[in-house]
């Protein structure tokens, strides 16, 4: 299965500090995709990263991507309260047409 | 712009009964897809459209479910009998290209519908 599992299951941090979460994948992939969902809400998109790419950002989001390793990782910078949230990798395999998500981590913010 | 549109937010059944959901994806978006997520698990696909075509439904438990998109637009699916084993959320996206292609991959997720089978 190329189903993504991501470490730590959860994460406590203290408003202010630096979050990362990472993802490892079995089999080779087109891209790598970061969602969060808000209890109860349904999830939205975070950031794609291709396979040819390393690094990416977006705002306080940084994601890198090892396809030799087959991981990734999600670093959220200086985290708010609001950033509390269950965060999924997403991966689509090299055909690209179906996106198989792990099963989270959850991230809490203590303000 | 319009997100996707799930309805009914909450269903309550009993065993053996029939349920449907219904899904409205944003306008333009050919793919569609319906995932089931048990508390505490991360999204399972069930099934993936494209246009009005079943790209995908490896994971689709046949037996009993059902889901279809009339016109490639609104999509339903029907579970009937359903079992305890059901209670999850069934959220609907849908995007604009399939997961992979090379100029989008973004999917969008409608609020889902909560189903407790009792």
């Amino acid at each position: 299965s190329q189903q993504g599992e991501e470490d730590p299951q959860a994460l406590s941090i203290q408003e202010g500090e630096n979050a990362t979460m990472n993802c490892s994948y079995k089999t080779s992939i087109n891209n790598l995709q970061w969602y969060r969902q808000n209890s109860g809400r349904g999830l939205v998109h975070l950031i794609l990263i291709r396979s040819n790419e390393r690094e990416k950002h977006s705002g306080r989001l940084r994601v890198t991507l090892d396809t030799s390793k087959k991981s990734s990782s999600l670093l959220i910078t200086a985290s708010r309260a609001a950033d509390t949230a269950s965060y999924f990798c997403a991966t689509a395999g090299p055909y690209g047409n179906k996106l198989v998500f792990g099963a989270g981590t959850i991230l809490r913010v203590k303000s | 712009e319009a997100g996707v549109a799930q309805s009914p937010r909450y269903k309550i059944i009993e065993k053996r009964q029939s349920v449907a959901f219904w899904c409205n994806p944003i306008s333009g978006h050919a793919t569609l897809y319906w995932y089931q997520q048990i508390l505490g698990q991360g999204p399972k696909l069930l099934i993936q459209f494209q246009n009005n075509g079943v790209v995908d439904d490896s994971q689709l438990p046949k037996d009993r479910f059902s889901a279809e998109r009339l016109k490639g637009v609104d999509s339903t699916l029907k579970i009937q009998p359903a079992k305890l084993e059901d209670s999850a959320v069934y959220l609907c996206a849908s995007s604009l290209d399939p997961a992979g292609y090379a100029n989008t991959g973004e999917l969008f997720f409608g609020e889902g519908s909560r189903l407790t089978v009792l």
